[in-house]
C-alpha cells in the first residue's frame, strides 16, 4: 500500500492565481479529511468527506476555497484566487473510521 | 464541542531519561484518543490510540499512554528517551459517535539532548 498520496509536494504561486491540490486516499478508506497547518493556528480541519460526500465544511475559510471528491480514489482542494495568507502546509488524510493516515502534505507558498 | 490542550510548547529531556508529554481533553460522551508524531517536513505518523479497554495503551517506538477518565488526561510516556525521538507530538480526540473528525492539540516539541 502506497499510503495517502498528495501532489504536488511544493507549490509556489502568485497572488490571484488558482491553486489545485490533489489527494489519493488509501483504498478502502471511506473517510477523507483536508487539514491546514500553520505556525499560528496549528492543525485546522478544513473539510471532510464520507463515501465521497462532504460531511462538514465548516472549517473552509471562505468562498475562495472549494473541495471535491468525484470518486473514492481522488479528491481536490482548490483555492481561487489565492492570497499570501493561504500559505501553509495542506494535509490530506484518510481513515476507515478510526485513526487517520496522513499524506506527506503540500507546502503552498503564495507570493 | 471537543477540544484538546497540550500545556507545554516544548519538553526537554536527557537521553536515557523517562519522558512525559501531557494532554488533556474535553468531549461530550466517550472519547477516542490518539497520539501522532511529526518529523520535519513530513506528515503526521500514528503512534497509538485509546478506544476502549485497558487504560494503558502501548504504541510504536516504545511509547505508551495512560487514559485517565477522572482527570480527562491522556499523557504520552516513554521509559527511556532517544535523541531520535526529538519531534513534534500531537494529541487528538474524537467522539465515539457522530462526527468523525479528529480535533488536534497545538502540539508539543520534544527535544532529547544527548
Amino acid at each position: 500500500d502506497a499510503g495517502v498520496i498528495q501532489s504536488p509536494r511544493h507549490e509556489v504561486t502568485e497572488m490571484g492565481q488558482e491553486v489545485t491540490l490533489r489527494c489519493k486516499p488509501i483504498s478502502g478508506h471511506d473517510y477523507l479529511f483536508w487539514y491546514r497547518q500553520t505556525m499560528m493556528r496549528g492543525l485546522e480541519l478544513l473539510i471532510y468527506f464520507n463515501n465521497n460526500v462532504p460531511i462538514d465544511d465548516s472549517g473552509m475559510p471562505e468562498d475562495r476555497f472549494s473541495a471535491k471528491m468525484p470518486n473514492a480514489s481522488f479528491s481536490t482542494l482548490k483555492i481561487q484566487p489565492s492570497e499570501p495568507r493561504d500559505s501553509a502546509v495542506y494535509f490530506c488524510a484518510s481513515s476507515p473510521g478510526g485513526g487517520y493516515t496522513f499524506g506527506s502534505g503540500t507546502r503552498l507558498t503564495v507570493v | 464541542a471537543q477540544s484538546v490542550a497540550q500545556p507545554e510548547d516544548q519538553v526537554n529531556v536527557a537521553e536515557g531519561n523517562p519522558l512525559t508529554v501531557k494532554c488533556t481533553y474535553s468531549v461530550s460522551g466517550n472519547p477516542y484518543l490518539f497520539w501522532y508524531v511529526q518529523y520535519p517536513n513530513r506528515g503526521l505518523q500514528f503512534l497509538l490510540k485509546y478506544i476502549t479497554g485497558d487504560n494503558l495503551v502501548k504504541g510504536s517506538y516504545g511509547f505508551e499512554a495512560e487514559f485517565n477518565k477522572s482527570q480527562t488526561s491522556f499523557h504520552l510516556k516513554k521509559p527511556s528517551a532517544l535523541v531520535s525521538d526529538s519531534a513534534l507530538y500531537f494529541c487528538a480526540v474524537q467522539k465515539d459517535t457522530g462526527r468523525r473528525a479528529l480535533t488536534f492539540g497545538s502540539g508539543t516539541r520534544l527535544q532529547v539532548q544527548p
